[in-house]
């Protein structure tokens, strides 16, 4: 079945870089996602790849995608304590007529000053 | 450009009582999703909606349901509510062609006692 894997904590200083990883079993997945949740709110979506792609990067946003491995990851430069928050991993399922998200259980930046 | 809302931010409930949730798409969007995520977890698929009908569901039972309106809202109903149905619910929207991303709304926060 699907099922999408995340560390569950990670805890970095301010101006490091962050690196979050997340493997995932559908290799048929179109396109691959991160999105950031902070405290009482909803997803914000950051930034997503697509399946055929090694690398996107967006600003301080890099994503890279080993789909040999079913790896993906999402590092982020120069981080900053506003960068606190939940990280989630997720990858699309394409049904028949629609296509459904399967979200990993999210991984928690701490980010100290 | 009004993104994702939805209503209410927060419900009490009690067991066995029925609930309706509301959200309204991203302009320009025709394609709403419903998610459940209850804490310390990430968002599980319950449904898709497009053309109002039910294009796509999760591992969920028939107490959920929902409905599309033509102008695109949707609504979430969830029957004969148990505990371990208090969760955050969140709506996102996206349109249909083009395998175009998944925006959230905020959620709504369901507790029952």
């Amino acid at each position: 079945g699907e099922d999408v894997e995340q560390s569950l904590f990670l805890s970095v200083r301010e101006g490091d870089s962050s690196v979050i990883n997340c493997t995932y079993t559908d290799s048929s997945s179109t396109y691959l996602y991160w999105y950031k949740q902070e405290p009482g709110a909803g997803l914000q979506l950051l930034t997503y790849i697509f399946s055929n792609m090694d690398m996107k990067q967006d600003q301080r946003l890099t994503v890279l995608l080993n789909k040999k491995d079913k790896h993906l990851s999402l590092r982020i430069a120069d981080t900053q304590t506003g960068d606190s928050a939940i990280y989630f991993c997720a990858e699309s399922m394409v049904g028949q007529a629609g296509t459904a998200l399967i979200f990993g259980k999210g991984t928690t930046l701490s980010v100290s000053s | 450009d009004a993104g994702v809302t939805q209503s209410p931010t927060h419900l009490i409930k009690t067991r066995g009582q029925q609930v309706t949730l509301r959200c309204s798409p991203k302009s320009g969007h025709d394609t709403v999703s419903w998610y459940q995520q209850a804490l310390g977890q990430g968002p599980q698929f319950i449904f898709q909606y497009y053309e109002e009908e039910e294009r796509q569901r999760g591992n969920f039972p028939d107490r959920f349901s929902g409905h599309q309106f033509p102008n695109y809202s949707s609504e979430l109903n969830v029957n004969a509510l148990l505990l371990g149905d208090s969760a955050l619910y969140l709506c996102a929207s996206s349109l249909a062609r083009g395998s175009q991303p998944q925006h959230f709304g905020d959620g709504t926060r369901l507790s029952i006692l």
